[in-house]
């Protein structure tokens, strides 16, 4: 089956710690996002990439960074520099190719305790 | 840049009532239109799309939304609900930025509770 799986579901960590949330599709996507979702404040884009070794700030990129080696990863780093890291982390990837447009899929998501 | 407003944060309805999700955007440019559903602790899947052509859109699940560019509006509907539809709802746009790239902005969201 084709999908994104975002890993792990859950994940804890003291503040202070950098941590690194994965990405992955085999839906031969070529463009890829990461959303952070907050209660009661939608989703806000916070990196995305439209090519392999590429990629740019999205609304809310500060204390994040992220990488794109390979087409069908995109992890998202999560530093100690950002200052509320505890959130629902969505990664998402889209066909870009050709004339007509195609929607962004979405994969389960993370969801961030930082303490 | 655009912007979208869903009108309500949250809708209770029982069991088999009609409902409607607003939805209006803020655009100087034509865009793309889009509901997605969350269920508790989940990605999101999308409902339906507006890309061009017919104002009505039907999408799974039984729902349909009608794009009207006079008033900017993209409103959610079925007809009759049923309890499994208790989610999340996202109205997002979609504007072209460049390149081959589209900026989708999300409204923040409306839930919808169905009550037996």
């Amino acid at each position: 089956d084709g999908g994104i799986t975002q890993s792990p579901k859950y994940l804890f960590r003291k503040e202070g710690q950098n941590v690194t949330l994965s990405c992955e599709q085999n839906l031969n996507h070529d463009a890829m996002y990461w959303y952070r979702q907050d209660p009661g404040q939608g989703l806000r884009l916070i990196y995305y990439s439209q090519i392999v070794n590429d990629f740019q700030k999205g609304d809310i990129a500060e204390g994040y960074s992220v990488s794109r080696e390979k087409k069908e990863s995109f992890p998202l780093t999560v530093t100690s520099a950002q200052k509320n890291p505890t959130a629902f982390y969505l990664c998402a990837s889209r066909r870009s190719t050709g004339t007509v447009y195609h929607e962004q899929y979405f994969g389960p998501g993370t969801r961030l305790t930082v303490t | 840049a655009q912007s979208v407003t869903q009108l309500d944060s949250q809708v209770p309805v029982f069991e088999e009532a009609p409902v409607e999700l607003r939805c209006n955007y803020s655009s100087s440019v034509s865009v793309y239109l889009f509901w997605y559903v969350q269920y508790p602790n989940q990605g999101l899947q999308l409902l339906l799309k507006y890309l061009s052509g017919s104002t009505l859109v039907k999408g799974i699940n039984g729902f349909e939304a009608e794009f009207n560019k006079s008033q900017t509006s993209f409103h959610l509907r079925k007809p009759s609900v049923h309890i499994s539809d208790t989610a999340e709802y996202f109205c997002a746009v979609s504007l072209f930025s460049g390149g081959s790239n589209y900026k989708l902005t999300f409204g923040k969201g409306t839930l919808l509770t169905v009550n037996p």
